[in-house]
């Protein structure tokens, strides 16, 4: 079956180290996104891309970096220069950049931070 | 810019009552608007969509219309069950690659 896996589901982290979350997707869809989800917030948009080697940043990409050298795979780096990083984090692919085309989730990572 | 409001919850009801849960937009154009479910500890999952004014998304007994006179697109349910207990979220995408969330709404359905 196609669909997006994240890796690890939890990850557990000492304040002022860089960690990177994995997220990879068979669905052959171009473009990938990174949310961050806090309790009771809605989705928060940290960066996306609509192509290989193409990323552009969300509404709070400051101390996070992200890559995408492979179609399939969009790993997203926490670093320590982010300042609250424990979050639930999600990895979303869309197929094309039609209005009705839905977002496609992976079951998210939750990361500590401590 | 865009926008999109959701009825504050949690709500909770008891199985088998009739579910509304409120959404309404503020955007230019015709968005696409969508309903996801989150259950704990996953991802969202796509639950409807309706892409023109006057459709209407359904899918496992919800049903959400597009309303562009009220910009609105409330997710309905006539019989609720324990298993529909999850978080809701309505969303819109305005023709570029980004999507707007309402803050999610809490749904807890007792037996």
């Amino acid at each position: 079956d196609g669909g997006i896996t994240q890796s690890p589901k939890y990850l557990f982290r000492k304040e002022g180290q860089n960690v990177t979350l994995s997220c990879e997707q068979n669905l052959n869809h171009d473009a990938m996104y990174w949310y961050r989800q806090d309790p009771g917030q809605g989705l928060r948009l940290i960066y996306y891309s609509q192509i290989v080697n193409d990323f552009q940043k969300g509404d709070i990409a400051e101390g996070y970096s992200v890559s995408r050298e492979k179609k399939e795979s969009f790993p997203l780096t926490v670093t320590s220069a982010q300042k609250n990083p424990t979050a639930f984090y999600l990895c979303a692919s869309r197929y094309g950049g039609q209005g009705g085309s839905p977002l496609h989730f992976g079951n998210g990572t939750r990361l500590t931070v401590t | 810019g865009d926008s999109v409001t959701q009825m504050e919850g949690p709500v909770t009801l008891s199985e088998e009552a009739f579910l509304t849960i409120n959404c309404t937009y503020t955007a230019t154009g015709y968005p696409s608007l969508f309903w996801y479910v989150q259950y704990p500890g996953e991802g969202l999952q796509l639950l409807l969509k309706a892409t023109k004014a006057d459709d209407k998304g359904s899918n496992k007994g919800f049903e959400a219309t597009y309303r562009k006179e009220t910009t609105s697109f409330h997710l309905e349910k006539g019989s609720v069950q324990v298993s529909d207990s999850a978080v809701y979220f309505c969303a819109l995408n305005n023709y570029g690659q980004n999507f707007v969330f309402g803050p999610g709404t809490r749904l807890s359905v007792l037996p």
